[in-house]
């Protein structure tokens, strides 16, 4: 069965750095979002992204964050310089027809710890 | 309050009970669907409900809509040990998103 695949599973960073975290969605999904959840609590929205453009962001997806999707398969998050606050699971989604009808296929999550 | 919150915020029964949770919402919706999440996993999705619905199942699941109320309630019937994880309600308000709420842990006990 296909599914969305992240990586990596949890990552430990030094705040102030760079970090990438990588999804391959469902190959024939056209739709693509990044959320997260901080231990154990609300699950996020951060960003959406369809052919090839943000199409909505919230106020957390701030000037540290980007998203890509840099060839046909991948699609990643960037956070620019990690802060404390960044420490959280992030989880990619992805799905055929959006937020109309779809049904959002979640990845395992990364988590990334900021020391 | 925000967009999506289930309450009870936890819920501990016996194995072979009923699972009741409720979500409620403040803006209009275009659908409402469930996910579950298991300690530590992603999101599985369980049901989705349109806004022109009023009832919906899936096996052993039950999903009401009433969008009157700008609520919504999940049964898990006969429940099992295996059901034991946390349950979100997620909205989608005709943008680009799904907004998820705050999540009722379910603990099953054998």
């Amino acid at each position: 069965e296909p599914e969305v695949t992240q990586t990596p599973s949890h990552q430990v960073t030094q705040m102030g750095q760079e970090v990438i975290l990588r999804c391959v969605p469902i190959s024939n999904h056209l739709y693509f979002y990044w959320y997260r959840q901080i231990l154990g609590q609300k699950v996020e929205f951060l960003v959406s992204f369809y052919n090839n453009e943000i199409s909505e962001k919230s106020e957390i997806f701030d000037d540290q964050f980007s998203v890509e999707r840099p060839d046909g398969s991948n699609f990643t998050l960037k956070i620019r310089s990690t802060k404390l606050e960044d420490s959280a699971m992030y989880f990619c989604a992805s799905s055929t027809q959006g937020a109309i009808s779809g049904e959002l296929f979640f990845g395992e999550g990364s988590r990334l710890t900021v020391l | 309050s925000q967009q999506g919150e289930e309450d009870p915020q936890a819920l501990s029964i016996q194995e072979g009970e009923n699972a009741t949770m409720n979500c409620s919402y403040k803006t209009s919706i275009n659908n409402l669907q469930w996910y579950r999440q298991n300690s530590g996993r992603g999101l599985v999705h369980l049901i989705l409900i349109r806004s022109n619905e009023r009832e919906k199942h899936s096996g052993r699941l039950r999903v009401t809509l009433d969008t009157s109320k700008k609520s919504s309630s999940l049964l898990i019937t006969a429940s099992r040990a295996a059901d034991t994880a946390s349950y979100f309600c997620a909205t989608d308000t005709g943008t680009y998103k799904y907004i998820f709420g705050t999540g009722t842990r379910l603990k099953v006990l054998a």
